[in-house]
């Protein structure tokens, strides 16, 4: 049974338009993070949440918003796309991982284009 | 420099071969180090955490050298389903938490 499920898992948006993409859990974890990846390229997060508290990292471009209604489910806003925003968008959760030492379980990913 | 930086590779191994991959990063203060595994536009999967002392799951070994601040993973008995992109992790402590900084990884191709 899938544990983080995303929605879509293929999207296709005009430049500037704004998407909504989605993450659901069945694992109950306080922890949620959205990464982007680029073809060969390593996966950058983008922000988390600690339960309701959200952490942007510092390089992620106002652009990216993100919100988490509840403890299942996570959604990642992307104002303004522009061809740049092309990418896999993973979704990830883990367990209260205040030393960074628990598992991340990473959903399927939505992959993005922008045309 | 990158945080964590690998060989991007590809090794391109026969079955049965064993291949090693290496992997450096920077902050000393790290204290968890994994290793996944991530197939063609899939998601990342978790391979094995790696401890200090070293330790091994069947065919698969890491080792951690803190004062290298090294990382390794060696396969032995490569089979063809091991084809994929190997990723290095390891947690940093910044701006009041823990993080996961991934590499970009390293590409292995089995061949019959």
């Amino acid at each position: 049974d899938a544990m983080v499920i995303q929605n879509p898992r293929y999207q296709v948006t005009q430049f500037g338009k704004p998407v909504t993409l989605s993450c659901s859990q069945t694992l109950n974890h306080n922890v949620m993070y959205w990464y982007q990846q680029k073809s060969s390229q390593a996966p950058k997060l983008l922000f988390h949440y600690y339960d309701k508290d959200f952490n942007n990292e510092a390089d992620t471009p106002d652009n990216f918003q993100s919100r988490r209604p509840n403890t299942s489910f996570c959604f990642l806003d992307i104002r303004s796309p522009g061809l740049g925003d092309a990418a896999m968008y993973l979704c990830a959760t883990s367990r209260d991982g205040l030393a960074g030492e628990y598992e991340q379980y990473f959903g399927p990913g939505t992959r993005l284009t922008v045309t | 420099r990158k945080e964590v930086e690998q060989d991007p590779g590809p090794f391109n191994v026969p079955e049965g071969a064993t291949v090693a991959f290496n992997c450096t990063y920077s902050n000393s203060a790290s204290q968890s180090f994994f290793w996944y595994r991530q197939d063609c536009r899939k998601e990342p999967k978790l391979l094995m955490s790696v401890y200090s002392s070293g330790n091994e799951d069947g065919r698969f070994t890491a080792q951690l050298n803190r004062a290298s601040q090294y990382i390794s993973l060696l396969i032995r008995d490569s089979k063809l389903s091991d084809s994929a992109t190997y990723l290095c992790v390891v947690n940093i402590y910044s701006g009041g938490y823990n993080k996961l900084i991934f590499g970009a990884g390293t590409r292995l191709a089995v061949h019959p």
